[in-house]
This record gives C-alpha cells, structure tokens and sequence, in this order.
C-alpha cells in the first residue's frame, strides 16, 4: 500500500494525559499538513510541513499541540494534557507539487476520544 | 469567518438521478478547487478538482462546474449510485509560490442514493 498511512487508528485516553500520533506521507511527498475533523463538520487545517519546516501553524494549535516532521519523513503530532475538546478525528495529507498537480492525499486518519 | 460555505446539508437521490451539491467562497485568491469524498471511518478522499482557468471539468460520471464571476462551483455526479452514498466536502485552497495550499473545507453534504 503505497498511500498515506496513520497510526493509531483509534486511541482513547483519559483528560489530562498526553498523547502522540504518527503520520507516514506518501513516498517523496515533500508536503505534510494535518487537520482535525470533528463529528459533522469538514476538516480544519493545524499546521504545514515543507520538508522538515513547519511553515505555518493555525490558531487551532494551541500550546498543548506540537508536531514534527524529522528529516522530512514522517510525522508525528503530539498533544499534552488533553482535554475533552480534543476528541476529534486528526487527519493527515502529503502532497507533492510538480507542474499543475496539487493534490492532497489523506490518511485514514486517528480518532481521539477524551474521558 | 467562514470561507467556504456548502449546500445542502444533506441530499436525498433515487438511483439514475442527478446529485447536485453547492459551494459559494469568498477570498477571490483561491485557485484550486477540489472535492473530496469521505465514508464513515475513512479519511477523504479525492475526487475531483478545478483551476479558475476553466468552467467545467469531468471526470466520468462527475462534473465540476466553476463559476468565477459568482465565486460559485458545483459538483454534479451523473446517473448515482447507491454506492454514491458518502459524505461529499468541497474545498478551496491558495496555490503557487509562497502558499502552502492549506484546504479550507465546506461543511460538508451527506447523499443517500435510494435504490
């Protein structure tokens, strides 16, 4: 399978504790964003990786958030002291821009849910 | 400020019928405009996209219809199919140097296909 993959698929875990998802692009993608997806509505950005820089953060991404991409491969996004808010599907994409093809590939994303 | 806003919210089709979903988006610097389609448990996945440079494109039984004057485009899926039935999000993004083509996502229309 050569798309983009995440891991866990599913993590619950209790407010207060801190969790870290995976993100595995597709191979040579050199572009890696995340996103949260809550129940009925469309994903929302959080933060874009151009190789190993994060070049843009969200205002969604609060301090408790952090996310890295080292040596441009994978990446992982780590949320501290997590709060019932934070339950939600986190979705990453890779892309990579050449000619006119801009496509974002998602993974099947992480559902986190909080109690 | 919402940027991209989706119409209908949900969308009933009987089998052979025309599925027709709406988005309308404000920031006239957008420049790629995707549609994604997304099963329950799964990530989205791409179905289509259009450049301003163009009215209409297709891709078998889709059709993206832009309108850039409105700041209006549209999906429309030929001949559905119960197997149709998904969650369908449009999106609009800012491409080209400089930009990190993050997706600004609509709310999102959920189509049943009767049989």
């Amino acid at each position: 399978d050569t798309g983009v993959s995440q891991d866990p698929r599913h993590k619950i875990t209790k407010r207060g504790q801190n969790v870290t998802f995976r993100c595995d692009p597709i191979s040579e993608h050199n572009r890696l964003y995340w996103y949260r997806q809550t129940l009925g509505q469309g994903p929302e950005f959080l933060t874009y990786f151009q190789n190993e820089a994060q070049l843009e953060k969200s205002r969604l991404l609060s301090d408790r958030f952090s996310a890295e991409r080292p040596k441009g491969s994978f990446s992982t996004l780590e949320i501290q002291r997590t709060e019932q808010g934070d339950s939600a599907m986190y979705l990453c994409a890779s892309s990579y821009h050449r000619d006119r093809s801009y496509e974002q590939y998602f993974g099947p994303g992480t559902r986190l849910t909080v109690t | 400020q919402q940027q991209v806003k989706q119409s209908p919210q949900s969308l009933i089709v009987q089998k052979g019928g025309i599925s027709i979903i709406n988005c309308a988006y404000e920031n006239t610097a957008f420049d790629y405009f995707p549609w994604y389609q997304q099963f329950p448990g799964k990530g989205p996945a791409l179905l289509i996209a259009i450049r301003p440079d163009v009215s209409e494109k297709k891709e078998g039984r889709f059709t993206i219809s832009f309108n850039k004057s409105a700041k209006q485009f549209s999906l429309h899926i030929m001949d559905s199919q119960p197997g149709d039935s998904a969650t369908y999000f449009c999106a609009a993004s800012r491409m080209g140097s400089g930009n990190t083509g993050k997706l600004i996502f609509g709310q999102g229309t959920t189509l049943q296909v009767k049989p």
